[in-house]
């Protein structure tokens, strides 16, 4: 069956550090994939996306490679801002659309 | 354009009563999925509507149910609740269904059961 897997938080990360969130995922045909991040108290607010193989989803300064050989979706931002401390989820969408997440990671950035 | 609204946002309840949650989509999605969102399981999908029909089911026991209108507004219920079943709940509304798109989330129901 369809399944996402992200890496284990919490991370905790320095103002200006660079981020690295993993996430592989197992799926029949061609799924697109998200990333999706929840700020506390609040619901899920889509961070970017992926439809197709070799695409790359970007939104604020984060980015996201839909590796089809390496069925990966790993998140990456340069440099990171106290404002991005939240909960990071990945998720698939298979032709149904029904959608599938990972458990969330938790990013913490320090000043 | 407004976003998927969720009402109540919190709400307290005992065990064996019932719930009800209401769910009002972007204006012109007419597909809605809820979750349920715990610290240990993560987020579990529920179900799915579409055109006031359920499209996909979680693995749920039968006391969670829902139901879609004719405006696309969904509701979801929980009868004889447990403690187990505090959680979040996060309804989602998508264009339509089956052509991969993005979920928009509502704010979600905080349900406390005591």
């Amino acid at each position: 069956g369809n399944s996402v897997t992200q890496m284990e938080g919490p991370v905790t990360l320095s103002e200006e550090a660079f981020l690295t969130i993993n996430c592989t995922y197992t799926a029949t045909g061609y799924p697109s994939l998200f990333w999706y991040v929840q700020y506390p108290g609040e619901g899920l607010q889509l961070l970017l996306k992926a439809t197709k193989a070799d695409d790359k989803g970007s939104n604020k300064g984060f980015e996201a490679t839909y590796r089809k050989e390496t069925t990966s979706f790993h998140l990456e931002k340069g440099s990171v801002q106290v404002s991005d401390s939240a909960v990071y989820f990945c998720a698939l969408s298979d032709q149904g659309n029904q959608f599938y997440f990972g458990t969330g990671t938790s990013l913490t950035v320090i000043p | 354009k407004a976003g998927v609204t969720q009402t109540p946002r919190y709400l307290i309840k005992t065990r064996g009563q019932q719930v009800t949650l209401s769910c009002s989509p972007i204006s012109g999605h007419r597909s809605v999925s809820w979750y349920q969102q715990t610290p240990g399981q993560g987020l579990q999908f529920l179900f799915e509507y579409f055109s006031e029909t359920q499209r996909n089911k979680g693995n749920f026991p039968g006391r969670f149910s829902g139901r879609q209108f004719s405006n696309s507004r969904s509701e979801m219920n929980v009868s004889t609740l447990e403690l187990g079943d505090s959680a979040l709940y996060l309804c989602a509304s998508s264009l339509v269904p089956g052509t991969q798109r993005e979920q928009y989330f509502g704010p979600g129901t905080r349900l406390t059961v005591l």
